[in-house]
């Protein structure tokens, strides 16, 4: 049984670029959450998606966009990338309809910013 | 505002003892309280998680603790080995609309454990 699978592992832009990074759910999953962790900080939400729509989003601004396909993966897009947007992006998934959601989470997608 | 948050940042441990990490919640509202681990360089895991109709939940080396009164949660870890070194967060399950949760958590406990 897959877990949640992010590529790549690690990715180097530089300012004002644009960047994908890429989320495979847990095997049976529907909901896919992304966050962003600060080195030493908790991860902070970014958006959810379920049934290829947004369905909730944190207070990032519009720069940060995504997209689930009818399989469940999921895209995060960054555009005009800022210094501060270095992070690692971790991807999470869980079941809509479940008891209690719980979210699993992949290994992250390392986003360093020149 | 409301947070999910940690006593101590950092805690030093012997292998072979018992750790506690202690985590302080705001919102009386949240239903579901969950404990990630997350080793360098990878994803938070799950450890283990507790509804708020419950006091205590135990798993393997693992017990976590909920008092509703103070708004305070801990993880407790049992003969704690080097294996356990990592970053602890408690995460809050908040419901944010019909059908949906949203996770926040707090800035973490580093826990290192002395051979």
């Amino acid at each position: 049984d897959a877990g949640v699978t992010q590529s790549p592992t690690h990715l180097i832009k530089t300012r004002g670029q644009q960047v994908t990074l890429r989320c495979s759910p847990k095997s049976g999953h529907d909901t896919v959450s992304w966050y962003q962790q600060a080195l030493g900080q908790g991860p902070q939400f970014i958006f959810q998606y379920y049934e290829e729509e947004e369905r909730q989003r944190g207070n990032f601004p519009d720069r940060f966009s995504g997209h689930q396909f009818p399989n469940y993966s999921s895209e995060l897009n960054v555009n005009a990338l800022l210094l501060g947007d270095s992070a690692l992006y971790l991807c999470a998934s869980s079941l809509a309809g479940s008891v209690l959601y719980t979210q699993y989470f992949g290994p992250g997608t390392r986003l360093t910013v020149l | 505002g409301e947070s999910v948050g940690l006593h101590l940042p950092t805690l030093s441990v012997q292998e072979g003892d018992n750790s506690i990490i202690n985590c302080a919640y705001s919102n009386s509202a949240s239903d579901y309280f969950i404990w990630y681990k997350q080793e360098s360089g990878k994803g938070p895991q799950f450890i283990i998680d507790i509804r708020s109709n419950m006091d205590k939940r135990q798993g393997q080396r693992v017990t976590v603790l909920l008092n509703k009164t103070v708004k305070h949660l801990s993880l407790q870890i049992a003969a704690t080995q080097p294996g356990d070194s990592a970053v602890y967060f408690c995460a809050e399950n908040r419901r944010s609309g019909a059908g949906s949760y949203q996770l926040t958590f707090g800035k973490g406990t580093k826990l290192s454990v002395i051979p």
